[in-house]
């Protein structure tokens, strides 16, 4: 079965600077798919980024960016010029395909201090 | 708000109650979900619907009931709940089987206390 690591429970950046949230997974299969989710207090789960497997360019959502290395099975979030609304629970998830459901990891949660 | 309508938002029951959870989407999806989200867990999936069909059922307790009427609305039954099911219940909707999936969209959630 496919798992999701996130090691870290909690970082901490300060306002406008650069932090790296680690995610590692485990799959035998060669094509898939990861997002970073993020989930502030109001609950609502959203999409930051998304990254197909087959794709050698790493993903870039504005401030947001992926460093996936698929041979190491690693995939960490880097949040550049960070911001006081950046501070939430940041997941991290893996899918095979659209046949099969999202496997999440147990989360970062971020602080952003002023 | 993103598409997908969770209520209600908050939710206190006896244990010997019967309630349900309402998901709502108008998105043109055809997969929903329903995930459980405990404190200190990760997020564990409870069920899916694909086409209006279940397709998985991770060993969720009988006294937890999905209902998925129409590819726009999903519920959850809740009848003698225990103590420990006390969690927040997400919702999903995704256009499953049709090309690259592009992830999911969730709703708020609805924030259940079983007393």
């Amino acid at each position: 079965a496919q798992t999701v690591t996130q090691s870290q429970p909690e970082m901490s950046v300060q306002e406008a600077e650069t932090v790296t949230l680690s995610c590692t997974y485990d799959t035998s299969e060669s094509d898939y798919y990861l997002f970073w989710y993020k989930q502030p207090p109001s609950r609502q789960m959203i999409l930051v980024i998304r990254q197909e497997a087959y794709k050698q360019q790493n993903a870039t959502e504005n401030r947001f960016s992926v460093n996936f290395q698929k041979a190491a099975k690693s995939f960490s979030l880097k949040i550049s010029d960070s911001q006081l609304g950046d501070a939430a629970m940041y997941f991290c998830a893996y899918l095979h395909s659209g046949n099969t459901p999202l496997v999440f990891g147990k989360g970062t949660r971020l602080s952003v201090i002023a | 708000e993103t598409g997908v309508t969770q209520t209600p938002r908050h939710l206190v029951m006896g244990m010997t109650n019967k309630k349900s959870l309402k998901c709502e989407q108008h998105l043109g999806h055809n997969a929903m979900y329903w995930y459980k989200q405990s404190a200190k867990k990760p997020l564990e999936l409870m069920f899916v619907y694909s086409l209006e069909e279940r397709v998985e059922n991770n060993s969720v307790p009988s006294r937890f009931s999905p209902e998925c009427p129409n590819s726009s609305h999903l519920f959850l039954h809740l009848h003698t709940l225990q103590p420990e099911d006390s969690a927040l219940y997400l919702c999903a909707s995704s256009l499953a089987l049709l090309g690259p999936p592009y992830g999911y969209t969730f709703g708020s959630g609805t924030r259940l206390t079983v007393v």
